[in-house]
């Protein structure tokens, strides 16, 4: 089974520095996808970013890169010109590339524990 | 578009009554999902349905069961609550059951559920 970890309960980051989260994974798999999602207090999870393990190129999408590290199964999240907006709990989340309609299995997320996200204006 | 919306937003229930939630997926997704995420913990998944099919079910006891309707949308029923019940409940949808929805999912805010 697939385990995610996030080893930051709680970041605190000032207005318009950056941020790094961190993620780690464990997998015996290679080909698989990886997230990371942000909830708000409005509890709906948004997603932020996502990264094809078979792709070597780190994701981007405006400010917020990843930092993909396939062989030390790493998956850190950086947040550049932080924003007060970007306050919420962050979450690191795993999927496997295994699953098919015709193969069957499950497309279930497995997240890890959530990096709360401060933003000091 | 409408998103993934949920119902009820907030619920209480007493031990050992059951309970129905409701999700309707974003307009032409066929993947419904669902997810429990405690308190100071991620989401963990419960089960998910494709084309009204169940493609999987985690780690959770016989208690939990789901189903599709042709529309799409889905219904989560849990029996015989328990304290350990109390979580938030997310439903999320996606189109596929492919590569395509390497694209993530779409999720709802949730339903609250409190066991007392």
């Amino acid at each position: 089974a697939q385990t995610v970890t996030q080893s930051q309960p709680e970041m605190s980051v000032q207005e318009a520095e950056t941020v790094t989260l961190s993620c780690t994974y464990d997998t015996s798999e290679s080909d698989y996808y990886l997230f990371w999602y942000k909830q708000p207090p409005s509890r709906q999870m948004i997603l932020v970013i996502r990264q094809e393990a078979y792709k070597q190129q780190n994701a981007t999408e405006n400010r917020f890169s990843v930092n993909f590290q396939k062989a030390a199964k790493s998956f850190s999240l950086k947040i550049s010109d932080s924003q007060l907006g970007d306050a919420a709990m962050y979450f690191c989340a795993y999927r496997s590339a295994a699953y098919s309609v015709s193969g069957g299995g499950a497309d279930g997320l497995t997240f890890g524990k959530g990096t709360h996200l401060i933003i000091q204006p | 578009d409408a998103g993934v919306t949920q119902s009820p937003t907030h619920l209480i229930k007493t031990r050992g009554q059951q309970v129905t939630l409701r999700c309707s997926p974003i307009s032409g997704h066929k993947s419904v999902s669902w997810y429990q995420q405690v308190l100071g913990q991620g989401p963990q998944f419960i089960f998910q349905y494709y084309e009204k099919e169940e493609r999987g079910r985690g780690n959770f006891p016989d208690r939990f069961s789901a189903r599709q309707f042709p529309n799409y949308s889905s219904e989560l029923n849990v029996n015989a609550l328990l304290l350990g019940d109390s979580a938030l409940y997310l439903c999320a949808s996606s189109y596929g059951a492919s590569r395509t929805s390497n694209y993530g999912y779409t999720f709802g805010s949730g339903t609250r559920l409190t066991v007392v």
